[in-house]
């Protein structure tokens, strides 16, 4: 049972590229989200999704989308990186949305 | 908006103690209350959920408590080891944010041998 897997754990990008953050979980949840964590800023969620086709904003969205095709995934686009973007991105997942979170891993992201 | 503060940011303490580590929200009308903990490098990983109808969690050594409507709860680790070295993070899902949660800073915890 391999939970929440994200790719990749490491990317570096060029200001002005894109590139597609991939999260997936096997555990058949509705609830999938995405949260940065930043030094004394704690987790701050992005965007998240009660299911298929349903979507929306957490607390800090822009300059990111994302769309959810599948119950098993919930991609993370960044558009035109920026610097500000450089963080840690965690995917957490739950039955519905008021259970027990499983997180991914992370991947650590530097935008130069 | 929920606001989540735990307090204090670090704690050092010597192996065998019993500590407690303090979360507070300001927004009393969640689902849940969960504890995490996340070692150096490492994802989330889930320690305890207290519903909002419960009072408290026991998973081992650990003990969650609530109050829902002073806005706090405490996690209580009894026997500290070594390895309980980590952050530890509570997070609430609901309030006024319906299906989102919000995070507390954390407080980093060494446990010296």
């Amino acid at each position: 049972n391999a939970g929440v897997t994200q790719t990749p754990k490491f990317q570096v990008l060029k200001t002005g590229q894109s590139m597609t953050l991939q999260c997936a979980q096997d555990m058949n949840h509705e609830y999938m989200s995405w949260y940065r964590q930043d030094p004394g800023m704690g987790l701050r969620l992005i965007h998240y999704s009660v299911g298929a086709g349903i979507t929306d904003q957490g607390e800090v969205p822009n300059g990111y989308n994302v769309s959810r095709s599948t119950t098993e995934d919930f991609p993370l686009r960044l558009l035109s990186a920026a610097p500000s973007q450089t963080s840690v991105y965690f995917c957490a997942s739950s039955l519905t949305g008021a259970e027990k979170l499983f997180f991914g891993s992370g991947t650590q992201l530097s935008v130069l | 908006k929920q606001e989540v503060t735990q307090i204090p940011a670090a704690l050092s303490v010597p192996e065998g103690e019993n500590l407690v580590l303090n979360c507070s929200f300001t927004d009393s009308a969640i689902y849940n209350l969960q504890w995490f903990r996340q070692d150096p490098g490492k994802g989330l990983t889930s320690l305890l959920l207290i519903q909002s109808s419960q009072r408290e969690q026991t998973s081992g050594r650990l003990n969650a408590s609530l109050d829902k409507s002073s806005g706090r709860s405490t996690l209580y680790i009894a026997a500290s080891q070594p390895g309980d070295s980590a952050t530890y993070l509570c997070a609430v899902q609901g309030g006024t944010n319906a299906g989102k949660s919000t995070f507390g800073d954390g407080t980093t915890l060494t446990v010296k041998p």
